[in-house]
């Protein structure tokens, strides 16, 4: 069974830009959650998607935002980027997101904002 | 909010040295997991273990949730264990991992 699949892997931006993030879970699990990784601050969670339906939302302002398809592939958005935002981005799959699963990360997309 | 701790935050051993990861957790849980993160960047699973004790190999986990801690074992270390390890936990039933900061773990051949 594949794993957590991330693309792009790396991407490099500038200040203001925007960029889009996309994940595709493991077959069969309908729970996509997003974490954003850096060394100051560590691993925090962003949001979760269940069924199309934005289900849990971290602390991130709103120029944070997310999606998820029917096929529960997910996208991340983020607008007017900022030096800030260069991070590691995981995203995460299980089968209800409930806690009761398992999660499992992609690959990861590392971002960096010039 | 719930706070995870992890300790010692910083670890070098000798090849062949067996060591023990810490995770303490202030509230209830209702799941925890054990990760290795790859110098890649990747978080590899290695333990789902809300309570009880697990083994896999060269590595093994308890969570004492009623003491809100769990313990990451690794026995025989190797260099590829090097890396940092992460514990997360899920309050409530939300889905979303709180991480510790991580233990980074080197091993010297």
């Amino acid at each position: 069974k594949a794993g957590v699949t991330q693309t792009p892997r790396y991407l490099i931006k500038t200040r203001g830009q925007q960029v889009t993030l996309s994940c595709s879970p493991i077959s069969g699990h309908r729970s996509v959650s997003w974490y954003q990784q850096t060394p100051g601050q560590g691993l925090q969670f962003l949001f979760e998607y269940f069924s199309e339906t934005q289900r849990n939302k971290g602390n991130f302002p709103g120029r944070f935002s997310g999606r998820q398809f029917s096929n529960s592939r997910s996208e991340m958005n983020v607008s007017t980027l900022e030096l800030g935002d260069s991070a590691l981005y995981l995203c995460a799959s299980s089968l209800t997101g409930t806690g009761e699963n398992e999660q499992f990360f992609g690959p990861g997309t590392r971002l960096t904002v010039l | 909010g719930i706070q995870v701790e992890q300790s010692p935050p910083d670890l070098i051993l000798q090849e062949g040295a067996n060591s023990t990861l810490r995770c303490n957790f202030s509230d209830s849980v209702n799941n925890l997991q054990w990760f290795h993160q790859n110098p890649w960047g990747q978080l590899i699973n290695l333990f789902y273990i809300p309570s009880g004790t697990k083994q896999n190999g060269r590595l093994s986990a308890t969570t004492v949730a009623t003491e809100r801690y769990s313990l990451l074992y690794i026995s025989s270390s190797q260099t590829t264990d090097s890396g940092v390890y992460f514990c997360a936990v899920v309050p409530g039933n939300t889905g979303k991992l709180i991480f510790g900061q991580g233990t980074t773990l080197q091993v010297k051949p």
